[in-house]
């Protein structure tokens, strides 16, 4: 069964910081997709990045990069010099392909809180 | 860009209640899910709907759940009686066909008194 563990609840910064959200997976399949979401306190998830399998370049989006090592099963997700507007939950999630299904599975999440 | 929107944002219901959520998927996507968060927890996989027909269900959709697609935009949540414990904020989502980027709706609060 798949797996999805994001060992930080909590992380605190202040602006400007680096933090670096850990992401561990476990799968038995061979093709799947990793996620991270945003959940800011209004409540919506805001998908940030999907991964597929076959691809571990590693991806920058302005202040946001992800690092997705299979040899590790990890996909941590960095964000560089840090706003207020960053504090929120961040889900890590792993899809698989196996059938017509693609549920996603979440980690528990990590709360961010970025402070002035 | 389009989007998936869900009804009502927030609903209180008395225990033992029929509830109904309702969600317009995104128009061509054909892989329909409910999701639920208790609480300050995880976003955990209920139900997906395929081709008019429930592909995969977890432990907690039990038979006071259904799912529909009464027509060619809605799908809907029941729950038939509802507990305490159904408290929850309910996402619906979808995915189209070609990728795997699944598109969540804004969420339902349903709190049950």
């Amino acid at each position: 069964a798949q797996k999805v563990t994001q060992a930080q609840t909590e992380i605190s910064v202040v602006e400007k910081e680096d933090v670096t959200l850990d992401c561990v997976y476990e799968t038995r399949d061979t093709t799947y997709y990793l996620f991270w979401y945003k959940q800011p306190p209004s409540g919506e998830l805001v998908f940030l990045i999907r991964r597929n399998s076959f691809d571990e370049q590693n991806e920058i989006s302005g202040r946001y990069s992800w690092n997705f090592q299979k040899s590790t099963s990890s996909f941590n997700f960095t964000i560089t010099a840090s706003q207020v507007v960053d504090s929120a939950v961040y889900f890590c999630a792993l899809s698989e392909r196996g059938g017509s299904n693609y549920k996603l599975t979440f980690g528990k999440g990590t709360l961010l809180t970025v402070n002035p | 860009e389009p989007e998936v929107t869900q009804t009502p944002s927030h609903q209180v219901t008395q225990m033992g209640q029929e509830v109904i959520l309702r969600c317009v998927p995104i128009s061509n996507h054909l892989y329909f899910y409910w999701y639920r968060q208790i609480l300050g927890q995880k976003v955990e996989f209920l139900v997906s709907f395929y081709n008019n027909e429930i592909s995969e269900k977890s432990e907690i959709f039990d038979d006071q759940f259904s799912v529909e697609r009464p027509d060619g935009s809605n799908f809907t949540l029941k729950i038939r009686s509802t507990k305490l414990e159904d408290s929850a904020m309910y996402f619906c989502a979808s995915l189209p066909v070609l990728t795997d980027t699944q598109y969540f709706g804004p969420g339902t609060r349903l709190t049950v008194l």
